[in-house]
C-alpha cells in the first residue's frame, strides 16, 4: 500500500456508543497525527506520535477521547460515549519524519456521525 | 483569534489568470509553510512548502514567504478549472512538531 490506509470510511453511531477509527500509516512514517475537520473549517490537531510515543495530546476536546500506536505504525482513535459534537471527518496523516520539510500525507478519512 | 488566518472566499477567477492566495500566522516561531489542495470530499494533498524568506516557483505555483510581517501567500498562474479546491495554509513550529491549519481558501476559477 503507498499511501494512508483509514477504515471504516463512514461511521454512524447512536449517541453514548463508543468507536474505534483505525489508521495505517505509510510504511516506514515515523510520525502519525490525528485530526479533526468539521465542515467548512479546516484540519484541527488532536495529537500526534513518533513511533509509539504520544508527544502531543492537547487536542484532544475531552477525555473520552483517547489515541494509541502501541507498537509505532497502524493507530487507533478511540471515542467513548460519542456525542453529537464528535460528528466530523477524523483525518489521519503519517510523514517521515518532523522535521522541517516533512509534508503530511493524509488519508481519506473518516466521516462519523453521531445521531 | 486563529493561529493561521486565511481569507475564506470564496475567491473566483477566470480561466488563465492568476489567482493569489494569502494567509497570515501568529506564531514567530514558526519555522515552515505548506500549502495544501483539497478537493471537496477529499483529503489535503500537499502542493508546496517553503521555509526561507522570499520566493520559491514549482511549475505554476509560487509560494512567498516573509517572516518579519508573518505573512505567506501562494500564486497560482495560467489557473484552470481543475484547480478549483480549497487550499489550506498549513503552518509548523518544529519545537511543538505539530502542523497548525487555516480554515482554507475556496478557490473557483471559470471556464
Amino acid at each position: 500500500g503507498a499511501g494512508v490506509s483509514q477504515s471504516p470510511r463512514y461511521k454512524v453511531a447512536k449517541r453514548g456508543q463508543d468507536v474505534a477509527l483505525r489508521c495505517d500509516p505509510i510504511s516506514g512514517h515515523v510520525s502519525l497525527f490525528w485530526y479533526q475537520q468539521a465542515l467548512g473549517q479546516g484540519p484541527e490537531f488532536l495529537t500526534y506520535f513518533q513511533n509509539e510515543a504520544q508527544l502531543d495530546k492537547s487536542g484532544l476536546p475531552s477525555d473520552r477521547f483517547f489515541a494509541e500506536r502501541p507498537e509505532g505504525s497502524v493507530s487507533t482513535l478511540k471515542i467513548q460515549r460519542t456525542q453529537q459534537e464528535d460528528s466530523a471527518v477524523y483525518l489521519c496523516a503519517s510523514s517521515f519524519t518532523t522535521g522541517n520539510n516533512s509534508p503530511l500525507h493524509f488519508g481519506n478519512g473518516t466521516r462519523l456521525t453521531v445521531t | 483569534q486563529k493561529e493561521v488566518e486565511q481569507n475564506s472566499g470564496p475567491l473566483s477567477v477566470p480561466e488563465g489568470a492568476i489567482a493569489s492566495l494569502n494567509c497570515t500566522y501568529s506564531d514567530r516561531g514558526s519555522q515552515s509553510f505548506f500549502w495544501y489542495r483539497q478537493y471537496s470530499g477529499k483529503s489535503p494533498e500537499l502542493i508546496m512548502f517553503i521555509y526561507s524568506n522570499g520566493d520559491k516557483e514549482d511549475g505554476r505555483f509560487t509560494a512567498q514567504l516573509n517572516k518579519a510581517s508573518q505573512y505567506v501567500s501562494l500564486l497560482i498562474r495560467d489557473s484552470q478549472p481543475s484547480d478549483s479546491a480549497t487550499y489550506l495554509c498549513a503552518v509548523v513550529n518544529t519545537n511543538a512538531g505539530k502542523s497548525t491549519f487555516g480554515d482554507g481558501t475556496t478557490l473557483t476559477v471559470k471556464p
